[in-house]
Formats: structure tokens, sequence, C-alpha cells
């Protein structure tokens, strides 16, 4: 069974520039999350999706980030425009469904430095 | 609203001895506990979740926790480290949202280093 797929990896870009993440979750997967993960610490959810619907993005700063999964599969977290504290690994993750028993399974992360 | 802490940054120890790693969590209701480890340039990997029933939980990888709901705590072990231990352990505590979520709040995490 594949994988949580991200891309790309590795992202560098200046302050005020955008960029945008892509993330395909396990096949068959209806729950999708972005989180942020700064260095040094523990993800935090950004916004979590089921299905094509948005069942939580209280923690997105939505002044600058928006995330869409326009088909209900693959999913987009872009950032526009980037600051510098938005230097983190952005790691993307899916479940079956949201129950508490099923287990997110999650994508190595894009890690972005912004300069 | 959902923490998690884990006091220790960092632990270092032998190959071949035991390992405990802590974490208290804060939670108005009956918590859902799980703990990850992620390895360098990887995602998460979880090793064992609680919900309910027997408090010691047993999971992948020989790594066992405990839940103690008087202490809040979840203190996760292993009887004998290898150095592939080596990485950064996260708990978290899920919780339920509009009876269509499931939202994990985690921990700092803690950074094992295992010496030789």
């Amino acid at each position: 069974e594949a994988g949580v797929a991200q891309s790309p990896r590795y992202k560098i870009i200046e302050k005020r520039q955008s960029v945008a993440f892509w993330c395909n979750p396990i096949s068959g997967h209806a729950t999708l999350y972005w989180y942020q993960q700064i260095l040094g610490q523990g993800p935090k959810l950004l916004i979590q999706f089921q299905n094509n619907g948005v069942v939580d993005d209280s923690q997105l700063p939505k002044d600058r980030f928006s995330a869409e999964r326009l088909k209900g599969v693959d999913s987009t977290l872009k950032i526009q425009p980037a600051k510098l504290e938005d230097s983190a690994v952005y790691l993307c993750a899916s479940s079956f469904s949201t129950g508490h028993s099923y287990e997110q399974y999650f994508g190595p992360g894009t890690r972005l430095t912004v300069t | 609203a959902q923490s998690v802490t884990q006091p220790d940054i960092h632990i270092t120890v032998s190959e071949g001895a035991s390992l405990e790693l802590r974490c208290n969590y804060s939670y108005g209701a009956t918590p859902y506990l799980f703990w990850y480890v992620q390895s360098p340039g990887q995602g998460l990997q979880l090793l064992l979740k609680y919900f309910s029933g027997d408090t010691l939980v047993q999971g992948i990888k020989g790594f066992e926790a405990e839940f103690k709901r008087s202490q809040s705590s979840f203190n996760l072990r292993k009887p004998s480290v290898h150095w592939s231990d080596a990485a950064e352990y996260f708990c978290a505590v899920g919780a339920m949202i509009k009876a269509a979520g499931n939202k994990l709040t985690f921990g700092g995490g803690t950074r094992v280093l295992v010496k030789p």
C-alpha cells in the first residue's frame, strides 16, 4: 500500500513570495489533514478535510494560507505572501475516516525555508 | 482545550538500557492518547494508542505505555533500547470536534539519543 505522498520535499523562497505544497493521501482515505511543524515543536493542525469539505480550519492563518481538496482526493496548501515565521515542515496526513480508531498516516513532509 | 506536556526535551540512553519518556496531558473528558515516532527527514509513525480498557498498552517495536488517569500521564517505555530507536518521540491527545473530527494536539517532543 502506497503511503501519503508530498511534494516538493524542500522549498526555499524569499519573504513575500508565494508557495504551494501538494499532498496525495492513501487511496480510499476520506480524511486529510495539514499540519505545521516548527523546528523544536510538535505538529500543529492547520486544516482538516472530510472528503472535499472543511471540518476544522480554526488554526489556519486565513489572511495568507489557503487550502483546497477539490475532488476529495489530492490537496494543495498555499501560502501567499510568505513570512519568515512560516519556515517549518508542512506535514500532510490522512485517515480512513474521522473516528478515534482510525490512525492518521503521515507523509514525509515539505521543509519550507523563508529567507 | 486540550494540551500535552513532554517535560524532557532530550534524553540520552545507552544501547541496551531501558527508556522511559514522560507525557502529561490536560483534557476535560476521557482522553484518547497516542505516541508517535519521527526519524530524521521522515513523517510520523504511530507507535501505540490508548482509547479505553487495559491501561497498559503494547505497541510496535517493543514499546509500551501506561495510562494513569490519577496522574494525567501516559508514559512510554522500552525495556532495552536499540541504536535504531534514536529519533524524536511525540505524545498526542485526540479530541472529537463537531462530532465529525479527530483533532490531535501534540506535545513538544522528546529527542532520544542512543550511545553505543
